[in-house]
């Protein structure tokens, strides 16, 4: 059984690009929540998907975008890169039904952005 | 809103000493789940321990035990027989019965130091 993996480890950009981060869900999950951990912060929810559709959004600007494909791998997009986007980035997938008990998110360890 | 405050910004312990970490929550609501995640420099959260508010018994999970005090809106940790792995940042995170599935609110952790 394949664990959470995020793509990619570390990247570097500059202010006002666009970045596309990549998310595999681990064997048998259908629901991928996004989070973004600032340096010395816990993380903070950006948004979730499920089947596909976003059903739940933290405080996120529009710019912040995701998308979830038929084999439940995920993107998140961020547009327009500020200074303060600048931080690690955490893919978490869960089995609908079971988080709703238990709660339990299977993370990955995350992409580290740095914005310049 | 629900808040998440977790005052110990660092906490020291000797191996094979107890310690416990503080978190305290600010809800409304009667029905939601608590969790302690434990974040190691490789970066992937891991979950340590989880609590259902309705049950009043407190969890736990091998060394990891929590005490539950509802109506002072209070979930401590305690890591008995401390193991140098254990060493860790730790996050308390709140989820309302209501939400997202993978939509878990976190304190600002508590960095737990091992010494030998």
């Amino acid at each position: 059984e394949t664990g959470v993996t995020q793509s990619p480890t570390h990247l570097i950009k500059t202010r006002g690009q666009q970045v596309t981060l990549r998310c595999s869900s681990q064997s048998g999950h259908n629901t991928v929540s996004w989070y973004q951990q600032a340096l010395g912060q816990g993380p903070q929810f950006i948004f979730q998907y499920y089947r596909e559709e976003e059903n739940g959004r933290g405080n996120f600007p529009p710019r912040f975008s995701g998308l979830q494909f038929p084999n439940y791998s995920s993107e998140l997009n961020v547009n327009a890169l500020e200074l303060d986007d600048s931080a690690l980035y955490l893919c978490a997938s869960s089995l609908a039904g079971l988080a709703g008990v238990t709660g339990e998110l299977f993370f990955g360890e995350g992409s580290r952005l740095t914005v310049l | 809103a629900q808040t998440v405050t977790q005052s110990q910004p660092e906490m020291s312990v000797q191996e094979a000493e107890t310690v416990t970490l503080s978190c305290t929550y600010d809800t409304s609501e009667s029905d939601y789940y608590l969790f302690w995640y434990k974040q190691p420099p490789s970066r992937q959260m891991i979950l340590v321990i989880r609590q259902e508010a309705y049950k009043q018994q407190n969890a736990t999970e091998n060394r990891f035990s929590v005490n539950f005090q509802k109506a002072a809106k209070s979930f401590s940790l305690k890591i008995s027989d401390s193991q140098l792995g254990d060493a860790a940042m730790y996050f308390c995170a709140y989820r309302s019965a209501t939400d997202s599935w993978g939509k878990l609110q976190f304190g600002a952790g508590t960095q737990v130091v091992v010494t030998p």
